[in-house]
């Protein structure tokens, strides 16, 4: 289940179980979303994006489910690895804006 | 590998130096981020260059500056160093609209300050 540890919100699953982690973003307005997944001394790494013109969009073993209304993401994680596990972060942005990045979520997968 | 480069990877240094960051952004990307991270926290914006100009600031110290040349690599100075400022200090680049597309990140410099 999710716990919010000392710093991160942490969500541990077992090998082969599907995973979400959710995003609250900050601006109603923002229309481009994306989900990085950072693993431990490494840079953030680009996993999937979506415009706000869509609700939904699904990649290789990951969706990503975009609610406006109550500005939410979400990130689907299909039969989750343990290489699968790292620091989740949703990041949004408008037009020509920066990135702006959420707290971030770690995810630790047990085998 | 994203085709960003950063350099140095890892830096220890004393309060109250200077240290300089180095990146150099994918091909053919004009705009250049940097960003700070520090322990368990998120990513925290510092600045945007596009082309060699200034394009947006974040929450940057006055202590820190960058720049960026005219083959668009990009440097972080920072000076006056307190032991606050040892975070991950990550730069990104993004092609040249930068609209509805993923910034690309490096892998960080790793800064300590002792």
């Amino acid at each position: 289940g999710e716990s919010v540890g000392l710093h991160l919100p942490t969500l541990s699953v077992q090998e082969g179980d599907n995973s979400i982690i959710n995003c609250a973003y900050s601006n109603s307005a923002s229309d481009y979303f994306i989900w990085y997944k950072q693993e431990s001394g490494k840079g953030p790494q680009f996993i999937i994006d979506i415009r706000s013109n869509m609700d939904k969009r699904q990649g290789q073993r990951v969706t990503v489910l975009l609610n406006k209304t109550v500005k939410h993401l979400s990130l689907q994680i299909a039969a989750t690895q343990p290489g699968d596990s790292a620091v989740y972060f949703c990041a949004e942005k408008l037009g020509h804006s920066t990135l702006t990045f959420g707290k971030g979520t770690m995810l630790l997968v047990s085998p | 590998d994203s085709g960003v480069t950063q350099t140095p990877k890892h830096l220890i240094t004393a309060t109250g130096q200077r240290v300089t960051l180095r990146c150099s952004p994918r091909s053919g990307d004009l705009s250049v981020y940097w960003y700070q991270q520090s322990l368990d926290q998120g990513l925290q914006f510092l600045i945007q260059y596009y082309n060699g100009e200034e394009r947006a600031k974040g929450n940057i110290l006055e202590r820190f500056s960058a720049q960026q040349f005219p083959d668009l690599h990009s440097e972080l100075n920072l000076s006056s160093l307190e032991l606050g400022d040892s975070a991950l200090y990550f730069c990104a680049s993004s092609s040249p609209e930068g609209v509805n597309t993923e910034a690309f990140f490096g892998q960080g410099t790793r800064l300590t300050v002792v």
